[in-house]
């Protein structure tokens, strides 16, 4: 089965660090590029970060830009997301998300939730 | 990177057809034919519904169908189905690896 497992989040104080992963299973994971979407309560989707299946291509999106990096182990077949300097809005549900080579998302994991408080 | 601009609500009532917009700029939807539709049941992950503004994936059905006119695109649900009741975002790419998502509409079959 073609999945993606998310894990790593928490609740975390204003300014502090966490480190999400990503769990691939069931696909080539070192063919595809992969993105972190994430979602606050009640909110809407809001796209945070790609990396190309080479780790060559990196882009984030300016709400998260110098804070947080994007990484991905091909051995491993785990995409991860390091946060730093965390802040009350970074709090959302993150999920991975595999890019069908159509600039669109076509497989999700389940999600792992962040809470940013103090 | 704003935010592209959805109905916060639709409705309509079992087997008939709904259109949810979804309009950006010349820098996303007008700019790229790489606009995707997402369905969101409440508790769930996103599931793609539509890519290339109009292109199902396996296992869609063809009641939802997607178009583009200018800087807005479409989503059309045909023979509404109580299970077609959900949360539906549209996603556009905007450049340089970078992507923008709608505000999301809510779907509610009556």
């Amino acid at each position: 089965e073609v999945q993606l497992v998310e894990s790593g989040g928490g609740l975390v104080q204003p300014g502090g660090s966490l480190r999400l992963s990503c769990a691939a299973s069931g696909f080539s994971f070192s063919g595809y590029n992969i993105n972190w979407v994430r979602q606050a309560p009640g909110k809407g989707l809001e796209w945070v970060s790609y990396i190309s299946s080479s780790s060559r291509t990196i882009y984030y999106a300016d709400s998260v830009k110098g804070r947080f990096t994007i990484s991905r182990d091909s051995a491993k077949n785990s995409l991860y997301l390091q946060m730093n300097s965390l802040r009350d809005e970074d709090t959302a549900m993150y999920y991975c998300a595999r890019d069908l080579p159509h600039w669109a998302f076509d497989i999700w994991g389940q999600g792992t939730v962040v809470t940013v408080s103090s | 990177q704003s935010a592209l601009t959805q109905p916060r609500s639709v409705s309509g009532s079992p087997g008939q057809s709904v259109t949810i917009s979804c309009t950006g700029t010349t820098s996303d939807v007008g700019g790229y034919n790489y606009v995707s539709w997402y369905q969101q049941h409440p508790g769930k992950a996103p599931k793609l519904m539509i890519y290339n503004v109009s292109e199902r994936p396996s296992g869609v059905p063809d009641r939802f169908s997607g178009s583009k006119s200018g800087n807005t695109a479409s989503l059309t649900i045909s023979g509404l189905q109580a299970e077609d009741e959900a949360d539906y975002y549209c996603c556009s790419y905007a450049g340089r690896y970078t992507f923008v998502f709608g505000g999301g509409t809510k779907l509610t079959v009556l």
